[in-house]
């Protein structure tokens, strides 16, 4: 199993530029979450899904959309990128129920907006 | 308002020593609080994961606590080995309604030769 995988692993946009940031897992999870981590501060939750073909916002959903069209992958997507975006993005899965709600974690994908 | 605090900040010790890290938390309803060991580049991978009950869980040379009367926790590294080196978060859980996750800042731990 690979467990949670993220493309692109670096990413550098100018302003104004879009992407898509894909996650992808093969544990069969319910639920997937999209962080953003910044210097000093915690993982902070983007958006969110529960099943496929849901989604919810999180802590911070403003500038990113996402789209959940299979079960195994969450896209994250910055439609107009800005220097604020500038971050280590983490995707993370966990089954529905047990496992004390463990979130296993995806290597990160770093962006840089200039 | 939900939040996690952690200290030290960052950590310098040698291979070898022992330490703690701390971790204070103000969450409700309180689910489950579980430590994270973070290498430079990696994603977050699960330590320990400790519910009300639970007092001390261990795995490895690293050991946990909680109390959960105080609301804090503390993760204890025994021994520390250079590949100790890494960033530890302090994850309490919260189940109301939705399951929600308060992450902390993270404590930066350096182990040198």
């Amino acid at each position: 199993n690979a467990g949670v995988t993220q493309t692109p692993k670096f990413r550098v946009l100018k302003t104004g530029q879009s992407m898509t940031l894909l996650c992808a897992q093969d544990m069969n999870h319910e639920y997937m979450y999209w962080y953003r981590q910044d210097p000093g501060m915690g993982l902070r939750l983007i958006h969110y899904s529960v099943g496929e073909g849901t989604t919810a916002k999180g802590e911070v959903p403003d500038g990113y959309n996402v789209s959940r069209l299979k079960k195994q992958n969450f896209l994250l997507g910055l439609e107009s990128a800005a220097p604020s975006q500038t971050s280590v993005y983490f995707c993370a899965s966990r089954t529905l129920r047990g496992s004390g709600y463990e979130q296993y974690f995806g290597p990160g994908t770093r962006l840089t907006v200039t | 308002k939900n939040q996690v605090e952690q200290s030290p900040q960052s950590l310098i010790i040698l291979e070898g020593k022992n330490c703690t890290l701390q971790c204070n938390y103000t969450v409700s309803p309180f689910s489950n609080l579980r430590w994270y060991k973070q290498d430079t580049g990696r994603g977050p991978v699960s330590l320990t994961i400790m519910t009300f009950s639970e007092n001390t869980k261990s795995n490895g040379r690293y050991t946990a606590t909680l109390d959960a009367d105080t609301k804090q926790s503390s993760l204890h590294i025994t021994a520390s080995q250079l590949s100790d080196s890494a960033s530890y978060i302090c994850v309490v859980s919260a189940l109301s309604g939705t399951y929600k996750y308060i992450f902390g800042t993270g404590t930066r731990l350096k182990v040198l030769a």
